[in-house]
């Protein structure tokens, strides 16, 4: 069946530093790609999406670029800030309209 | 404002009493959905609904109940909840139709329930 993997956490960085975190999945079809952020103590938000492979969503600084060829959708970012210090999770919407999940990433952010 | 409630935010309860966690959107979604949050297990979807009068379980419905006889309410029953069902919930909608699979999905703000 359909699936995401992503990258295990936590991830801790410092301030200012280059974010990745890696995101794969396996699909029949053309799916639809998304990264869900999660604050502390609050719900499930749209951070970024891509419809179609070469794709690239962005949103605060964030990127991630739909790979086919690879099938991955990485999430980017140049510079991160205690601010972003969060849960994220990677998903697909496949062709049933099933949203599948990622286990989530845990990001920590020190000063 | 456009959004999912959830209600209630946090429930402590004890095993075998029936509780139920309401979910109301007000955009107008055509499908709504229930999952939990568990550590390390990311999410999991509960149950759904494609529209009024219309659910199907998802991937661990078991111990769980829901009804659509409206458009803009989701329900979860626990009829006779248990320890293991202790985790965070969510509920979530999105428009069925126009989009298709980019929709965005709008979550509620979460139900922390424990079951002693």
């Amino acid at each position: 069946g359909d699936s995401v993997t992503q990258m295990e956490g936590p991830v801790t960085l410092s301030e200012e530093a280059f974010l990745t975190i890696n995101c794969t999945y396996t699909a029949t079809g053309y799916p639809s790609l998304f990264w869900y952020v999660q604050y502390p103590g609050e719900g499930l938000q749209l951070l970024l999406k891509a419809t179609k492979a070469d794709d690239k969503g962005s949103n605060k600084g964030f990127e991630a670029t739909y790979r086919k060829e690879t099938t991955s959708f990485h999430l980017e970012k140049g510079s991160v800030q205690v601010s972003d210090s969060a849960v994220y999770f990677c998903a697909l919407s496949n062709s049933n309209y099933q949203l599948i999940w990622g286990a989530g990433t845990k990001l920590i952010i020190k000063p | 404002e456009a959004q999912v409630t959830q209600n209630p935010r946090y429930l402590i309860t004890v095993t075998g009493k029936k509780l139920t966690v309401t979910c109301s959107q007000n955009m107008n979604h055509e499908y709504m959905s229930w999952y939990r949050q568990d550590p390390g297990l990311g999410l999991r979807q509960i149950y759904y609904s494609m529209n009024v009068e219309v659910t199907d379980k998802g991937d661990v419905p078991e111990g769980y109940k829901v009804s659509r006889k409206e458009k803009r309410n989701f329900p979860l029953i626990l009829e006779s909840p248990s320890p293991n069902q202790t985790s965070l919930y969510f509920c979530a909608s999105r428009p069925r139709l126009a989009g298709g699979r980019g929709n965005e999905q709008f979550f509620g703000p979460g139900t922390r329930l424990t079951v002693l």
